[in-house]
């Protein structure tokens, strides 16, 4: 069974800088997809960013950006130029590539807080 | 276009008693997922269906249930509740549930559930 380990329950960052989210996982497949989705208060899971692993290109989207590394099954999420609205709760979610429809695997989230 | 609308936002049961969520996915999305989320184990699959047919199922007991209507809307019931099923419970809707590669997942803002 695919284990998603999200290590840090908490991090913090001053308005403006950078901050690096931790995710590993552990699979036997080969052909998967990660995200990172973003919980804020009003409990609504957003979309931040997602990589399909046979892409050895990491994905980007905008001030977020990760960093995929396949061997060692790690998917750190950075997020540059951090906003008072980038405070959230931020969860690491797999998904197999095979015939698993929407299931989602997700870490145990990391609570973000940003300082102005 | 309209987002993924969970009704009721809140409900307050007692042990015992059955409960029935709705989840109507964005429209055109033939796919719905549910989680359940609390603070002890976190973000858990519970079961999705496509095209009125369930399609997956999480480890959950017997008395979570679900069904999928011909408009794609969706419900989930939970009979003779106990104290641990209180929990945010989350649906999914996504076009045709993974079987399209780079397909997003639009989640709702969940309905929160407490059991007395």
């Amino acid at each position: 069974a695919q284990t998603v380990t999200q290590s840090q329950p908490e991090m913090s960052v001053q308005e403006a800088e950078t901050v690096t989210l931790s995710c590993t996982y552990d699979t036997s497949e080969s052909d998967y997809y990660l995200f990172w989705y973003k919980q804020p208060p009003s409990r609504q899971m957003i979309l931040v960013i997602r990589q399909e692993a046979y892409k050895q290109q990491n994905a980007t989207e905008n001030r977020f950006s990760v960093n995929f590394q396949k061997a060692a099954k790690s998917f750190s999420l950075k997020i540059s130029d951090s906003q008072l609205g980038d405070a959230a709760m931020y969860f690491c979610a797999y998904r197999s590539a095979d015939n698993q429809g929407g299931k989602l695997i997700f870490g145990q989230g990391t609570e973000l807080s940003v300082k102005p | 276009k309209a987002g993924v609308t969970q009704t009721p936002r809140y409900l307050i049961k007692t042990r015992g008693q059955q409960v029935t969520l709705s989840c109507s996915p964005i429209s055109g999305h033939r796919s719905v997922s549910w989680y359940q989320q609390t603070p002890g184990q976190g973000l858990q699959f519970l079961f999705e269906y496509f095209s009125e047919t369930q399609r997956n199922k999480g480890n959950f007991p017997g008395r979570f249930s679900g069904r999928q209507f011909s408009n794609s809307r969706s419900e989930m019931n939970v009979s003779t509740l106990e104290l641990g099923d209180s929990a945010l419970y989350l649906c999914a809707s996504s076009l045709t549930g993974g079987f399209t590669p780079g397909e997003k997942l639009f989640f709702g803002s969940g309905t929160q559930l407490s059991v007395l």
